[in-house]
């Protein structure tokens, strides 16, 4: 079974861009977290969906916005982009039996975003 | 509010020698899990141990075990005969709202020396 990939690894942007990043789920998981995690900090939830539907969103603003597409994959969008944006971006899936547990969820490697 | 809290940023131990990490947590639920998650160079987040918050048993998973005190809202683990392998980041965790996100700590940076 594969798990959860992401892409690109690295991505380096100007002030002012606006940038989309990719994760395609482990097969069988049907809801997709994204997670900014900035150097040295824990991951910080940004939002997650659940059968293409935004099901949650943590403390960022609506220039962070997402999608997810019927086969489950997803895409994180960051518009108008901040100095204070240049984190790593994790995506985690998770499968509907364990949705409402907490656990289940399977990470990505994340994407390296750097803002100049 | 729904917190936790890390309070050694890096810790260092010798190869086999036992090492404890710390975290404390407030939440206002009274059924909850509680994780920890290893994060090494590879950047990904691996679940190393959950803890059910109604259970009075600690988890154990192998070397792996943590010391979970709900009263004092207190959730260590206990790595005993360290390998190299096990230097990383570690990250203690509480599901939060329903399950919908994970509330993460801030870290220990853990070295494990040869």
């Amino acid at each position: 079974e594969t798990g959860v990939t992401q892409s690109p690894t690295h991505l380096i942007k100007t002030r002012g861009q606006q940038v989309t990043l990719r994760c395609s789920s482990q097969s069988g998981h049907n809801t997709v977290s994204w997670y900014q995690q900035a150097l040295g900090q824990g991951p910080q939830f940004i939002f997650q969906y659940y059968r293409e539907e935004e099901n949650g969103r943590g403390n960022f603003p609506p220039r962070f916005s997402g999608l997810q597409f019927p086969n489950y994959s997803s895409e994180l969008n960051v518009n108008a982009l901040e100095l204070d944006d240049s984190a790593l971006y994790l995506c985690a899936s998770s499968p509907e039996s364990l949705r409402q547990a907490g656990y289940g969820y399977t990470f990505g490697s994340g994407t390296r975003l750097t803002v100049v | 509010a729904q917190t936790v809290t890390q309070s050694q940023p890096e810790m260092s131990v010798q190869e086999a020698e036992t090492v404890t990490l710390s975290c404390t947590y407030d939440t206002s639920e009274n059924n909850y899990y509680l994780f920890w998650y290893k994060q090494p160079p590879s950047r990904q987040m691996i679940l190393v141990i959950r803890q059910e918050a109604y259970k009075q048993q600690n988890a154990t998973e192998n070397r792996f075990s943590v010391n979970f005190q709900k009263a004092a809202k207190s959730f260590s683990l206990k790595i005993s005969d360290s390998q190299l392998g096990d230097t990383a980041m570690y990250f203690c965790a509480l599901p939060i709202q329903g399950a919908q996100k994970l509330v993460f700590g801030q870290g220990t940076r853990l070295t494990i020396n040869p």
